[in-house]
């Protein structure tokens, strides 16, 4: 079975440019999550998807950042413009329902905004 | 105050040491889960457990084992006869009920594990 798939999985931009994260989730898991995660520290929850519809997306920097998930499946996570601060590994991951379910992770995309 | 801690930031050992990983959570909710996730230099969560908060039986896994707490509400990780291969950044996660019935997860920081051949 296949995991959890992301692209790219490095990024390097120049600030003020835009950037866009894809996710394929396993099939059949209707949760979708996209992390934050910085240098030394664990992942911080930007957007949960339950199928198409965004749910917890109080941490989500709306400013800059958006996100989708058509059809309920596959994810695209966009910064636009990108800043210094937003250099990071974003991080994918999806699971069967979100009743305290365990999340199964993509390898992330690592993103460099200089 | 965070959810979750993990006041171990990194942690060095000699290969064949037992290692206990600490983590210490906050909840006022009655039902919640816990989680430990290991990420090895590679960069992917690989899940390791889960716990229900109704649940305080310890569990075994091979080398590893878990100790569930309620009355500390700590969730503390042991590797025995630690290995190479244990090296990685284990994380600890609390899910906590939201609106709707799902549930909202809190990472700790992590701890580093190295273990020296």
């Amino acid at each position: 079975e296949a995991g959890v798939v992301q692209s790219p999985r490095y990024k390097i931009i120049e600030k003020k440019q835009p950037v866009a994260f894809w996710c394929n989730p396993i099939s059949g898991h209707n949760t979708l999550y996209w992390y934050l995660q910085n240098l030394g520290q664990g992942p911080e929850l930007l957007i949960r998807y339950e199928n198409e519809e965004a749910v917890d997306d109080s941490q989500l920097p709306k400013d800059r950042f958006s996100a989708e998930r058509l059809k309920g499946v596959d994810s695209t996570l966009k910064i636009q413009p990108a800043e210094l601060g937003d250099s990071a590994v974003y991080l994918c991951a999806s699971s069967l329902g979100s009743q305290g379910n365990e999340q199964f992770f993509g390898p992330g995309t690592r993103l460099t905004v200089l | 105050a965070q959810k979750v801690t993990q006041a171990q930031t990194e942690i060095s050992v000699v290969e064949k040491e037992d290692v206990t990983l600490d983590c210490v959570y906050e909840t006022r909710d009655t039902t919640y889960y816990l989680f430990w996730y290991k990420q090895p230099p590679s960069g992917e969560l690989v899940f390791l457990i889960r716990r229900n908060s109704f649940d305080e039986q310890n569990e075994i896994s091979g080398r590893y084992s878990w100790n569930f707490q309620k009355s500390t509400s700590s969730f503390n990780f042991t590797i025995t006869a630690s290995q190479v291969v244990d090296s990685a950044v284990y994380f600890c996660a609390l899910s906590e009920a939201a609106s709707g019935g799902s549930y909202i997860p809190t990472f700790g920081r992590g701890t580093s594990l190295i273990v020296h051949p």
